[in-house]
C-alpha cells in the first residue's frame, strides 16, 4: 500500500490564481481530512469527508473547496489564491471515526 | 469547543536521557481520544502513541509511554533512553468523535533536540 499520497510536494502560486491540491489512500478509509501547518499554530483542520459525497467545513474553511466523488480522492481547491493561504498543506484518512489518522507527506505552498 | 495547550516550545536532552514532554487538554466530551504526533524535519507526521479516554492504563510503545491524568486532563510523553533520531518536533492531539467524523485539534508543537 503506498497509504496517503499527496501532490504537489511543493507549489509557488500568484496571488489570484487557482489551482488544486491532490490527495489520494488506498487503504480504503472512509474518513478523510485536510489540515494546514503554520508555524506556532499547529495544524488546523480545514475540511474532512465522512465518505463519497459527503463532505463538511472544519475549524478553518474559508478560501477553501473540497469534493469526494471517490473513496480514494480527496482534492483540495484554493479558488482565488491569497499570501495568508501559504503554509503546508496535510492530508489525511482514517478507516473509522475512533481510529488513527494517518498523513500524507504534506505539500508546502507558498503564495506571492 | 476542545483545546490542547503544549507550554514547552522547545526542549533538549541528553542521548540515553530521558525527557517527559507536556500537554494539557480542554474538552466536554466524555469518548476522546488523545494522541502524539512525531514530525521530523522531513515533515512527515508519525504517530507515536494513543490513548483512548475510557481507558485508565497509560499506553506504551517500545521506549515510549504517556501519563493519562484524565482529571487533571494532562497527557505527558515520556521518551526513554533518547535517541538522535528521536529530534523531532512533537505535537500533542485530541479526537472527538462526533458520530460521523473524527476531529483532530492540536497543540502548538514541542520541538525536541537530542543531542550527543
Amino acid at each position: 500500500n503506498a497509504g496517503v499520497t499527496q501532490t504537489p510536494k511543493f507549489q509557488v502560486l500568484k496571488t489570484g490564481q487557482s489551482m488544486t491540491l491532490q490527495c489520494a489512500q488506498d487503504m480504503n478509509h472512509e474518513y478523510m481530512s485536510w489540515y494546514r501547518q503554520d508555524p506556532g499554530m499547529g495544524l488546523r483542520l480545514i475540511h474532512y469527508s465522512v465518505g463519497a459525497g459527503i463532505t463538511d467545513q472544519g475549524e478553518v474553511p474559508n478560501g477553501y473547496n473540497v469534493s469526494r466523488s471517490t473513496t480514494e480522492d480527496f482534492p483540495l481547491r484554493l479558488l482565488s489564491a491569497a499570501p495568508s493561504q501559504t503554509s503546508v498543506y496535510f492530508c489525511a484518512s482514517t478507516l473509522g471515526g475512533t481510529d488513527t489518522q494517518y498523513f500524507g507527506p504534506g505539500t508546502r505552498l507558498t503564495v506571492l | 469547543a476542545q483545546t490542547v495547550t503544549q507550554s514547552q516550545p522547545e526542549m533538549s536532552v541528553q542521548e540515553a536521557e530521558t525527557v517527559t514532554l507536556s500537554c494539557t487538554y480542554d474538552t466536554s466530551e466524555n469518548n476522546y481520544y488523545l494522541f502524539w504526533y512525531k514530525q521530523p524535519p522531513s515533515r512527515q507526521m508519525i504517530l507515536v502513541i494513543r490513548q483512548e479516554a475510557y481507558k485508565q492504563q497509560n499506553a506504551t510503545e517500545n521506549r515510549f509511554s504517556v501519563n493519562f491524568q484524565k482529571a487533571a486532563k494532562s497527557f505527558s510523553l515520556k521518551i526513554s533512553d533518547s535517541q538522535l533520531g528521536d529530534t523531532a518536533m512533537y505535537f500533542c492531539a485530541l479526537a472527538r468523535f462526533t458520530g460521523t467524523a473524527s476531529k483532530l485539534t492540536f497543540g502548538t508543537g514541542t520541538r525536541l533536540q537530542v543531542t550527543l
